[in-house]
């Protein structure tokens, strides 16, 4: 089975702008997590998604927002990017059923200028 | 919010020895994962452990579970210079309601050299 991707790999953008990264979950899968990873705050979760429909929230602002569609592929937006989004974005996908086993793409590393 | 805290922070041995990382955790979990994590790329699953198990074994890793003390290590016998990354706990919070929202530490960075 191929493994989870994250596209972009690498992007960088100017602080104000948006930014969506895309998740393509294993096949069979229906949940799809979202994580940020900085040298601060280490892994944070964002949320979860299973069934097209937002399952989980982690504590991040309304500006961090997400999508899932009937393919099980995911999107995460960030609206007016500041520095401190400056991250690695990692998806992860699962079954959606206990005991929850997530799987992680290589990540989306966002630089905001 | 962190849920489980490694250590020590940063590890570093010799080809051949034994590595032991430690987690404690503060709430009651359904299971407990650990993770690895090469140079700042994707993780890794090494091992799920779940709450009614004690121990578990995978190749060279081997996981242990104390609920009542809310802690768990990880050994990886005979280290190899391949094993150096950062390697991370993770639980899950929610342990009342369907989903996943792994809540994860800051980690261990073993270093292996030959």
């Amino acid at each position: 089975k191929a493994g989870v991707t994250q596209t972009p790999r690498y992007l960088i953008k100017t602080r104000g702008q948006q930014v969506t990264l895309s998740c393509s979950p294993i096949s069979g899968h229906r949940s799809v997590s979202w994580y940020q990873q900085t040298p601060g705050q280490g892994l944070q979760f964002l949320f979860e998604y299973f069934s097209e429909t937002q399952r989980n929230k982690g504590n991040f602002p309304g500006r961090f927002s997400g999508r899932q569609f009937s393919n099980s592929r995911s999107e995460m937006n960030v609206s007016t990017l500041e520095l401190g989004d400056s991250a690695l974005y990692l998806c992860a996908s699962s079954l959606g059923q206990p005991p929850y086993e997530q799987y992680f793409g290589p990540g989306t590393r966002l630089t905001v200028t | 919010s962190q849920q489980g805290e490694e250590d020590p922070q940063a590890l570093s041995i010799q080809e051949g020895e034994n590595a032991t990382m430690n987690c404690s955790y503060k709430t009651s979990i359904n299971n407990l994962q650990w993770y690895r994590q090469n140079s700042g790329r994707g993780l890794v699953h090494l091992i799920l452990i779940r709450s009614n198990e004690r121990e578990k074994h995978s190749g060279r890793l081997r996981v242990t579970l104390d609920t009542s003390k809310k802690s768990s290590s990880l050994l990886i016998t005979a280290s190899r210079a391949a094993d150096t990354a950062s390697y991370f706990c993770a639980t899950d919070e929610r342990y009342n309601q369907a989903g996943t929202a792994l809540i994860f530490g800051k980690g261990t960075t073993l270093s292996v050299s030959s």
